[in-house]
């Protein structure tokens, strides 16, 4: 099946711990992003990727950071110097900026607590 | 900027009925993509529909159409039928090609079917 898996699904975090998110995809799509959720609210960029070994940040990067080494994996670090993390974190891929089809799909997010 | 505005944070309607969900947007572009998203409780961003701005031609799948208005900067979404599975949170999103291929979104609409 193509699609997008982001795990866990569920994640704790400790004070002042890092802690990573997985997504992946194997819909051969060039640009991943991540986005960020809190409650009733709508979605916040945090950061994005058009291609491998290349990424841009979101409008809210801060306390954040990502990887790109491989086309289908763009896992986001949530670091300490971010003091807010609950929320809900959704991961979306989608063909390429220059692509006619350009739209994002979602993978089943993933939502972080703080212990 | 473009900016995206959802002036209707609830709207609620009977089975089978009919319901419209508002959405306009500010762009000086003149190419440009529009979609709606679903996001029901398992909070999952799913693909309602998409409206290329350079068709006329007004978006459709199944229950779901759109009302396009290009001069007006409108684009209202149609759910005819409605079900009980279209309770969710709905999101109008706009992708020009000067934003730098990111998706801007509205705030979002609660839609309550009633049974």
């Amino acid at each position: 099946d193509g699609g997008i898996t982001q795990s866990p699904k569920y994640l704790f975090r400790k004070e002042g711990q890092n802690v990573t998110l997985s997504c992946e995809q194997n819909l051969n799509h060039d640009a991943m992003y991540w986005y960020r959720q809190d409650p009733g609210q709508g979605l916040r960029l945090i950061y994005y990727s058009q291609i491998v070994n290349d990424f841009q940040k979101g409008d809210i990067a801060e306390g954040y950071s990502v990887s790109r080494e491989k086309k289908e994996s763009f896992p986001l670090t949530v670091t300490s110097a971010q003091k807010n993390p609950t929320a809900f974190y959704l991961c979306a891929s989608s063909p390429g900026p220059t692509s006619r089809q350009e739209t994002q799909y979602f993978g089943p997010g993933t939502r972080l607590l703080v212990l | 900027a473009q900016t995206v505005t959802q002036s209707q944070p609830e709207m609620s309607v009977q089975e089978a009925e009919t319901v419209t969900l508002s959405c306009t947007y500010d762009t000086s572009e003149s190419d440009y993509y529009l979609f709606w998203y679903k996001q029901p409780p398992s909070r999952q961003m799913i693909l309602v529909i998409r409206q290329e701005a350079y068709k006329q031609q007004n978006a459709t799948e199944n229950r779901f159409s759109v009302n396009f208005q290009k001069a007006a900067k409108s684009f209202s979404l149609k759910i005819s039928d409605s079900q009980l599975g279209d309770a969710a949170m709905y999101f109008c999103a706009y992708r020009g090609w000067d934003s730098n291929y990111q998706l801007i979104w509205g705030a979002g609409t609660k839609l309550i079917i009633k049974p």
